[in-house]
């Protein structure tokens, strides 16, 4: 069964940092793109960024780009988001998912992970 | 970046049949994917590629495309079809950026 399960939400003043991770089961990790995405409070669904298979080409929506790293580790399964000067407007549901590259979908979805950026 | 389009609100009566669309030019040029949200959890694929369904997901559930217009139908509305739905696609801009619809909430009557 495939699970993504992710951690490392919660509350952060502005201009902070943190970093969330995404532990990945059931499915051979490094086979696949992996995607964040957010969903602000009572928004919608809002595409962050990704990486390949190998970590060697990384993108960004614009909004996050400078401040926003996705990186990822097969050996541990793990994908990961470090997000940098965090501004109010990046207070979000953050979801790690599956990417199918070939029929562009997104076909497994992590449970989210709270982030609130406020003082 | 490219935006795709989506109606805000529709309603259907309990047992009819309901289109969704998403209009956005990278539709000319890549598939879209829908998304079905309830309240409190996270998005579900439903129809991604041509028109496929995950397994799962009901038959009564079917995609369409043509031009720059993407549509999800419900044929036979259920009472548990009632959800928020999002289109997907690639950003024109690029085919390694995606971007999602602005969002249907769909309320069976």
């Amino acid at each position: 069964e495939v699970q993504l399960v992710e951690s490392g939400g919660g509350l952060v003043q502005p201009g902070g940092s943190l970093r969330l991770s995404c532990a990945a089961s059931g499915f051979t990790f490094s086979s696949y793109w992996m995607s964040w995405v957010r969903q602000a409070p009572g928004k919608g669904l809002e595409w962050v960024a990704n990486i390949k298979q190998d970590g060697s080409e990384k993108y960004y929506v614009d909004s996050v780009k400078g401040r926003f790293t996705i990186s990822r580790d097969n050996a541990k399964n793990s994908l990961y988001l470090q997000m940098n000067s965090l501004r109010a407007e990046d207070t979000a549901v953050y979801y790690c998912a599956r990417e199918r590259r070939s029929v562009v979908a997104h076909d497994y979805w992590g449970q989210g992970t709270l982030v609130t950026v406020s003082s | 970046s490219s935006e795709l389009t989506q109606d805000p609100a529709v309603s259907v009566a309990l047992g009819q049949t309901v289109r969704i669309t998403c209009q956005g030019d990278s539709l000319r040029s890549y598939y879209a994917s829908w998304y079905q949200q309830k309240p409190g959890q996270a998005p579900v694929l439903v129809i991604y590629g041509k028109n496929n369904r995950p397994s799962g997901i009901p038959d009564r559930f079917s995609g369409s495309s043509s031009g720059n217009t993407a549509s999800l139908t419900i044929t036979g509305a259920q009472a548990e079809d009632e959800a928020d739905y999002y289109c997907n696609s690639r950003d024109s801009s690029g085919n390694h950026v995606y971007v999602f619809g602005t969002g249907t909430k769909v309320t069976v009557l």
